[in-house]
């Protein structure tokens, strides 16, 4: 099972919007509405930010939103916020009793 | 409230075994499946398998099979992994995580485990 595409970084400033992608296959992807996506921090455990592909837990900002289209997915952070400089992973069900994360995006608030 | 807690840091010796649990509670242990995770310095997340607390059944990707045991106790509502044959690329932060149904997401997360494999 191949990792999850995401870019490697990507930023904004304080303020603005930035969209993180994740392209995985018809198999994980855009088989299946369980797509995620986790804050990461330095040094700290990830954090469940968007559960099946546009869903908020209690207590994450609707700042955050997430999307799907086809075999991508894309992670949306509005009004960007120093707070939010981090790492950001997807996961997706890949079937088959399957689970795969994307390789990691970094986002740097300017 | 849900609480996952981990045990300690550990160094191994290549080729030994190294062990972790996950010590639960504020949540019926046996009603949510638990995922094992793993990250490498600076690298990303990646999936080591999942265990069902209440019968025990275990499912884990191919490249860990045969190296990678996971088990539970209900009467301490404690998951462990246990990963054999280290190499040094198992040096990684080893986490255990909820889910909240089979599918995901990972909603609960332990605080990780670094275990470092050299000589």
């Amino acid at each position: 099972q191949s990792a999850l595409t995401q870019p490697p970084s990507a930023s904004g400033s304080p303020g603005q919007s930035v969209t993180i992608s994740c392209t995985g296959t018809s198999s994980d992807v855009g088989g299946y509405t369980y797509v995620s996506w986790y804050q990461q921090h330095p040094g700290k455990a990830p954090k469940l930010m968007i559960y099946e592909v546009s869903k908020r837990p209690s207590g994450v900002p609707d700042r955050f939103s997430g999307s799907k289209s086809g075999n991508t997915a894309s992670l949306t952070v509005s009004g960007l916020q120093t707070d939010d400089e981090a790492d950001y992973y997807c996961s997706s069900y890949a079937g088959s009793n399957n689970w795969v994360f994307g390789g990691g995006t970094k986002l740097t608030v300017l | 409230q849900v609480q996952l807690v981990q045990s300690g840091t550990e160094v191994k010796k290549p080729g030994a075994s190294v062990k972790v649990s996950c010590k639960t509670s504020g949540y019926t242990f046996t009603g949510y499946y638990m995922h094992w995770v793993r990250q490498a310095p600076g690298q990303g997340l990646e999936w080591m398998g999942i265990i069902n607390p209440s019968g025990g059944s275990t499912t884990s990707p191919q490249k860990f099979q045969g190296r990678v045991t996971m088990t539970r106790d209900t009467s301490t509502s404690t998951v462990y992994m246990e990963l054999s044959s280290l190499r040094s690329e198992d040096t990684a932060v080893y986490y255990c995580a909820r889910v909240l149904t089979y599918f995901g997401p990972f909603d609960y997360w332990g605080q990780g485990t670094l275990v470092t494999v050299s000589s």
